[in-house]
């Protein structure tokens, strides 16, 4: 596809229940992102991918998130028995190189996560 | 720990006024910063990147600068237009290749 594509653009769950967000980043892509937005705040980095080498997940909250991305293309996020405290917009965003390469950042729509 | 702050929160201008919005960062070891400019409801667009070693960078009507040693960098927007009214963030990147974004200034340009 021609940019960033996240799934779904919202979700309504309830509290208790897991949650998968879906991220097709843009063809040829190696460094990956996630970050959160939470209403009147500003972005939280949760994980960064770049290649096939180990994930940066120095950003997630807690051990109820997790991340994977598979062949080095399709990233999900997974958030085990959501609180209402994860309500927020999660962006993806992806650049064809490492960031501090001068490569810029490109994001997708997010997904509006609503916990109930 | 890179802290960036972004002053004014919020601007309000008539159509046709330039103004300039303010980006401020604690740790000058950085690789680049970039401007984003974000629609309500949408992702982030990139506007700007400028590299360590530049001063400015220019994109027709906007113009950003980087002063790495005193942390500050600067988005000029010439002859402003209601189409401008977004949120504008300013994000670096330092050692662990991630950006470090500011709160964002919402900008409404006033027909």
């Amino acid at each position: 596809g021609a940019g960033v594509s996240q799934s779904p653009s919202n979700k309504v769950t309830e509290k208790g229940k897991d949650v998968e967000l879906r991220c097709d980043p843009i063809s040829g892509h190696t460094a990956l992102y996630w970050y959160r937005q939470s209403l009147g705040q500003g972005l939280e980095f949760l994980i960064y991918f770049q290649g096939n080498s180990a994930p940066d997940k120095s950003g997630l909250p807690s051990d109820r998130f997790s991340a994977e991305r598979t062949g080095g293309s399709v990233s999900t996020l997974t958030i085990q028995r959501t609180q209402q405290e994860d309500s927020a917009v999660y962006l993806c965003a992806s650049s064809l190189d490492r960031v501090a390469t001068n490569e810029k950042l490109f994001f997708g729509s997010g997904t509006q996560l609503s916990v109930l | 720990k890179q802290e960036v702050t972004q002053i004014p929160a919020a601007l309000s201008v008539p159509e046709g006024e330039n103004l300039v919005l303010n980006c401020s960062f604690t740790d000058s070891a950085i690789y680049n910063l970039q401007w984003f400019r974000q629609d309500p409801g949408k992702g982030l667009t990139s506007l700007l990147l400028i590299q360590s070693s530049q001063r400015e960078q220019t994109s027709g009507r906007l113009n950003a600068s980087l002063d790495k040693s005193s942390g500050r960098s600067t988005l000029y927007i010439a002859a402003s237009q209601p189409g401008d009214s977004a949120t504008y963030l300013c994000a670096v990147v330092g050692g662990a290749q991630k950006l470090v974004f500011g709160q964002g200034t919402r900008l409404t340009i006033n027909p």
